[in-house]
């Protein structure tokens, strides 16, 4: 099985700060890596899907990057509504694994 | 517009079951699998399996074999999740996820509201 591992676990930042969240996979993925975004109570969120491609709706201030296994998700300048905690997940096959999390704080 | 609704909080004993159902709409049920993810308080994401409405076909992760079925009832757009032989680890918040394919990727890109299971004797 493959397994994700992001990196950090936790961020502490401040609004406009350029924050980056690391995702590695245990074996080679392509581009099969998606980034969620979950907010207290709520759902998780598609914000970027094939690595590098934003979902419809989602701002462009983030981005996402890599490919085989090494993936990063980049917001280039923190807003209050980016305080959130953002998931790494990979498709390439089954099992469907998600990172374990990256919590961004309010510096 | 796509929606997944989920049935409501359940509190059972150990070694009960539950079944979680999700109502889609606004698209061809039968045309997109449903995922379904639980996520216990505090921690991560935990993919547990599919089902493919059209055929009834399931795919359940290793750890939840023999104790997760995943159903679906195409006259009404619903799947469902049951979980049999409950531990006080299965507490969690239960979600359905619509998959998309693009250029051969997939990812959720619908996902239903959550459905807490609680489970305490």
């Amino acid at each position: 099985d493959i397994q994700m591992t992001q990196s950090p676990s936790s961020l502490s930042a401040s609004v406009g700060d350029r924050v980056t969240i690391t995702c590695r996979a245990s074996q080679s993925i392509s581009n099969y890596l998606n980034w969620y975004v979950q907010k207290p109570g709520k759902a998780p969120k598609l914000l970027i899907y094939a690595a590098s491609t934003l979902q419809s709706g989602v701002p462009s201030r983030f981005s996402g990057s890599g490919s085989g296994t090494d993936f990063t998700l980049t917001i280039s300048s923190l807003q209050p509504e980016d305080f959130a905690i953002y998931y790494c997940q990979q498709t390439y096959s089954i099992p469907i694994p998600f990172g374990q999390g990256t919590r961004l704080e309010i510096k | 517009q796509v929606q997944l609704v989920q049935s409501g909080a359940e509190v059972k004993k150990p070694g009960a079951s539950v079944k979680v159902s999700c109502k889609a709409s606004g698209y061809t049920f039968t045309g997109y699998y449903m995922h379904w993810v639980r996520q216990a308080p505090g921690q991560g994401l935990e993919w547990m399996g599919w089902i493919n409405p059209n055929s009834g076909g399931t795919n359940y992760a290793q750890k939840f074999q023999g104790r997760v079925t995943m159903t679906r009832d195409t006259s009404t757009s619903t799947a469902y999740m049951e979980l049999s032989r409950l531990r006080s680890d299965d507490t969690a918040m239960y979600y359905c996820a619509r998959p998309r394919l693009i250029r051969g990727v997939m990812m959720f890109d619908y996902w239903g509201q959550g459905t807490l299971v609680s489970v305490s004797s």
